[in-house]
């Protein structure tokens, strides 16, 4: 099975500073999509931020950003001047052949005051 | 906004049982999916639609059916309870490719 890989299981980052969140992924695909989600305690999911794999540019939402390297297969999220609110799971996804959306093990992070 | 309704928040049944698991969505989109959610491994696609009576198998298949007879319900089926499918269920929609899902507010299934 196409895999994605969030090798952070948790982190931790001071408040107003900035972080990133892992993501790499496998696949033989020549086109796809590449999205985060946040997951926050209360269990909703809230999408964050979408990569399609030709698009020229990084994609940024706000204080969002996607460092994507498709050569390397990875599209970290970057989270400029963190807030405690952004205390969260996040998950990295990718959309396959055919419209199907897998998703990453998630990566925990706490914002500390 | 988008509303995706699942059917119940909490369930909790007996190994052996058929369980229904109910996604609603009050918009006309084609794409639906069921996933389950378990820590440290993330959402794990069960079973995808992209149209009615369509479907296609995700990751993790085995124990679970589905049936979308019209478009805007897609059910998730579970012939046989067991107690390894104690998780938390998802449902998610799209408007089709490269567009962002919508999820449901999950139902936590128990099964004892």
């Amino acid at each position: 099975a196409q895999k994605i890989t969030q090798t952070q299981p948790g982190m931790f980052v001071q408040e107003k500073e900035a972080v990133t969140l892992d993501c790499t992924y496998d696949t033989s695909d020549p086109s796809y999509g590449l999205f985060w989600y946040k997951q926050p305690s209360s269990g909703e999911m809230i999408f964050l931020i979408y990569q399609g794999s030709y698009d020229q540019q990084n994609a940024t939402e706000g204080r969002y950003s996607l460092n994507f390297q498709k050569a390397r297969k990875s599209a970290n999220l970057v989270i400029s001047a963190s807030q405690l609110g952004d205390s969260a799971m996040y998950f990295c996804a990718r959309e396959t052949s055919y419209d199907k959306v897998i998703f990453g093990p998630g990566t925990s992070l706490s914002v500390i005051p | 906004d988008v509303k995706v309704t699942q059917s119940s928040r909490y369930l909790v049944k007996r190994t052996g049982e058929k369980v229904f698991l109910e996604c609603v969505q009050d918009m006309d989109h084609e794409n639906m999916f069921w996933y389950r959610q378990d820590p440290g491994l993330g959402l794990r696609l069960i079973y995808f639609s992209y149209d009615v009576k369509m479907k296609e198998k995700g990751d993790i298949p085995e124990g679970y059916s589905v049936s979308r007879e019209k478009k805007e319900r897609f059910s998730l089926i579970l012939e046989s309870a067991s107690t390894n499918q104690t998780s938390m269920y998802l449902c998610a929609l799209s408007a089709g490719p490269n567009e962002k899902l919508f999820f449901g507010s999950g139902t936590q299934l128990s099964v004892l």
